[in-house]
């Protein structure tokens, strides 16, 4: 299995510009999640889908993000306009979703470095 | 709400000698732990849960961790560490009882480093 695949691996752009990643969770895996880290806020959830549907989205940080999963197979995430406090990596995450009483973990992509000028 | 707690930005030990990562944890019900490990330039990599059983879990790489209800404690143990387990160390909990599915809460990290 080649594991979760993000792209780009980075991307530097400039401020007000749209910018979107791009995530392909492991094959059967229902769960899908994305991450920001920073040294200052280390590694934060913004949203995660179960079964293609956004379950939790609290972690997005305002309505400049926005992230969809129009199949099992591929999810983004955008930001429209980006600003330079977007700098960060993005991480996404796939699982299985668990059964009772069982938790199935997380497998991490690469990631994507973003810039922001 | 679940939160974890690592209360080291950074651990030092010397290779050869016993290494341990603190973590605590905060929850309603139950809890799930995890251990993940960053590597540089690299995404998280899954290390050991407990779910329930036996307090001490054996994971990856010959890290185990012991989990102490009274304690509230999940501390990452390693008998005899080595150079290459210089990484960044996450602790994370679900709470099974929010309902959140798959939700984890990751910690602040913790930066290992091993010299010789």
């Amino acid at each position: 299995d080649a594991g979760v695949i993000q792209s780009p691996r980075h991307e530097v752009t400039e401020m007000g510009q749209e910018v979107t990643l791009r995530c392909k969770p492991i094959s059967g895996h229902n769960s899908l999640f994305w991450y920001r880290q920073t040294m200052m806020r280390g590694l934060e959830l913004l949203i995660y889908f179960n079964n293609n549907v956004p379950i939790d989205d609290s972690g997005m940080p305002e309505d400049r993000f926005s992230a969809k999963m129009p199949n099992a197979s591929f999810s983004t995430l955008k930001i429209q306009p980006s600003e330079p406090r977007d700098s960060a990596v993005y991480f996404c995450a796939s699982s299985l979703s668990p059964g009772t009483g069982a938790y199935n973990e997380q497998f991490f992509g690469p990631g994507t470095r973003l810039t922001v000028l | 709400a679940q939160s974890v707690a690592q209360p080291e930005d950074q651990v030092n030990v010397a290779e050869g000698n016993p290494l341990t990562v603190k973590c605590t944890y905060s929850v309603s019900g139950n809890p799930y732990l995890f251990w993940y490990v960053q590597y540089p330039n690299r995404g998280l990599q899954f290390l050991l849960k407990y779910i329930t059983g036996d307090n001490l879990v054996k994971g990856s790489y010959g890290f185990e961790a012991e989990f102490n209800k009274s304690q509230t404690s999940f501390h990452l143990k390693k008998p005899s560490a080595l150079v290459s387990d210089s990484a960044l160390y996450f602790c994370a909990v679900r709470d099974p009882l929010t309902g959140g599915g798959n939700k984890l809460t990751f910690g602040t990290g913790t930066q290992l480093k091993v010299e010789l």
